[in-house]
């Protein structure tokens, strides 16, 4: 039992480049979400989903995009990487109206 | 604007001594608090979750006290560990009956020294 995993832990891109962050569940939530965290601010959260199939935006949606088209994926896109958006991002999902999961993050550093 | 404020910001005691650690908030309306232990490069863990009735709520070493009257709650963490060493983080839900929106304060980063 996995829990929420994250890949890639790490990364480095370049000022315009495109990457898509992978959030995997394997506890059969419905709801997902992607959150960043940066130094001396609360979590943020991007975007989130409540089922299969449905996103919708969070506190700080731009520059992002997301989908879930299989239940136990979520995933989080960047199009044009800027260096604003170097930050910890984390996965987390949940069940009804219990606490959320956490992954344990990916580092993304835009140069 | 819903706000989040926990104190101190960071904090070091030595092993085996007790401490407590605050969170105020202006969130409304209020659905539940949550507090959260998150290790150095690893993710938030939940450690307790109170609504509003409950004052008192403990896991093991951890209490966490909820006063809704004063928007307060604190974490107290008895007999302290290395292990305990982490950022704890103070999460309050809103519910607004369509959806539920939490906002997270930006922590408490605890060092537990021998």
């Amino acid at each position: 039992n996995a829990g929420v995993t994250q890949t890639p832990k790490f990364r480095v891109l370049k000022t315009g480049q495109s990457m898509t962050l992978l959030c995997a569940q394997d506890m059969n939530h419905e709801y997902m979400y992607w959150y960043r965290q940066d130094p001396g601010m609360g979590l943020r959260l991007i975007h989130y989903s409540v089922g299969e199939g449905t996103t919708a935006k969070g506190e700080v949606p731009d520059g992002y995009n997301v989908s879930r088209l299989k239940k136990q994926n979520f995933l989080l896109g960047l199009e044009s990487a800027a260096p604003s958006q170097t930050s910890v991002y984390f996965c987390a999902s949940r069940y009804s109206n219990q606490p959320q999961h956490f992954g344990d993050g990916t580092r993304l550093s835009i140069l | 604007k819903n706000q989040v404020e926990q104190s101190p910001q960071s904090l070091i005691i030595l092993e085996g001594k007790n401490c407590t650690l605050q969170c105020n908030y202006t969130v409304s309306p209020f659905s539940n608090l949550r507090w959260y232990k998150q290790d150095t490069g690893r993710g938030p863990v939940s450690l307790t979750i109170m609504t509003f009735s409950e004052n008192t709520k403990s896991n093991g070493r951890y209490t966490a006290t909820l006063d809704a009257d004063t928007k307060q709650s604190s974490l107290h963490i008895t007999a302290s560990q290395l292990s305990d060493s982490a950022s704890y983080i103070c999460v309050v839900s809103d519910y607004t009956g369509t959806a539920s929106k939490l906002t997270f304060g930006t922590g408490t980063r605890l060092q537990v020294t021998l």
